[in-house]
């Protein structure tokens, strides 16, 4: 297990453009976050799923953000018609079902809209 | 509701000397607090947690931090500080409203800078 893959690790994208995002989480974690962090603050939820349901939701997320993970292992964060407010370290996350563990974080993603 | 604070932007302390970074709390309930470390470039790092029981709580690379409910703080500490601890560090608290399923809110995070 090599723990929280996020691809792609940085993304450049031009104003209005839609872009996606992938994270693998560890196997056996069922729960899954996206996390938005700007630079000098600490990460801002954006979504959480228990398997493939999204269950969570945060007020931060717009329209033209959607977030899947169809088969309960693998999600995709799209974000569409970017702006440049989108530019962000997007982070995901996982965790296990029982009791309260630590999140175990990717290295996320880093987008630039231009 | 859940909202977690770090007084300070920035902590400077000399290698070898002990450090601590301040995080206090504010929950309905009774608090799940955690301490999260980010290095450059890089995803964030479980560092400790505070479910419940001794008030001590001993993490990673010798990192501890003393839960205290009268002052609703949960400041992280290192008896002797290395220069590699040089790092952005988050305090964060699990919101455990019914409807939050344990989605931890972090604070604005602490660039604690070991100088040699």
């Amino acid at each position: 297990d090599t723990g929280v893959s996020q691809d792609p690790r940085h993304k450049i994208t031009k104003r209005g453009q839609n872009v996606t995002f992938r994270c693998d989480p560890i196997s056996e974690h069922n729960r899954l976050y996206w996390y938005r962090q700007t630079l000098g603050q600490g990460p801002e939820f954006l979504t959480y799923f228990q398997n493939e349901a999204q269950l969570e939701k945060s007020r931060l997320l717009s329209d033209r953000f959607s977030a899947e993970r169809p088969k309960g292992s693998f999600s995709t964060l799209e974000i569409q018609r970017t702006e440049q407010g989108d530019s962000a370290m997007y982070l995901c996350a996982s965790t296990s079902q029982r009791g309260v563990r630590g999140y175990t974080f990717g290295s996320g993603t880093r987008l630039t809209v231009v | 509701a859940q909202s977690v604070a770090q007084p300070e932007d920035q902590v400077n302390v000399a290698e070898g000397n002990p450090l601590t970074v301040k995080c206090t709390y504010s929950v309905s309930g009774n608090p799940y607090l955690f301490w999260y470390v980010q290095y450059p470039n890089r995803g964030l790092q479980f560092l400790l947690k505070y479910i419940t029981g001794d008030n001590l709580v001993k993490g990673s690379y010798g990192f501890e931090a003393e839960f205290n409910k009268s002052q609703t703080s949960f400041h992280l500490k290192k008896p002797s500080a290395l220069v590699s601890d040089s790092a952005l560090y988050f305090c964060a608290v699990r919101d455990i409203t019914e409807t939050s399923y344990d989605k931890v809110i972090f604070g604005p995070g602490t660039s604690l800078s070991v100088i040699p």
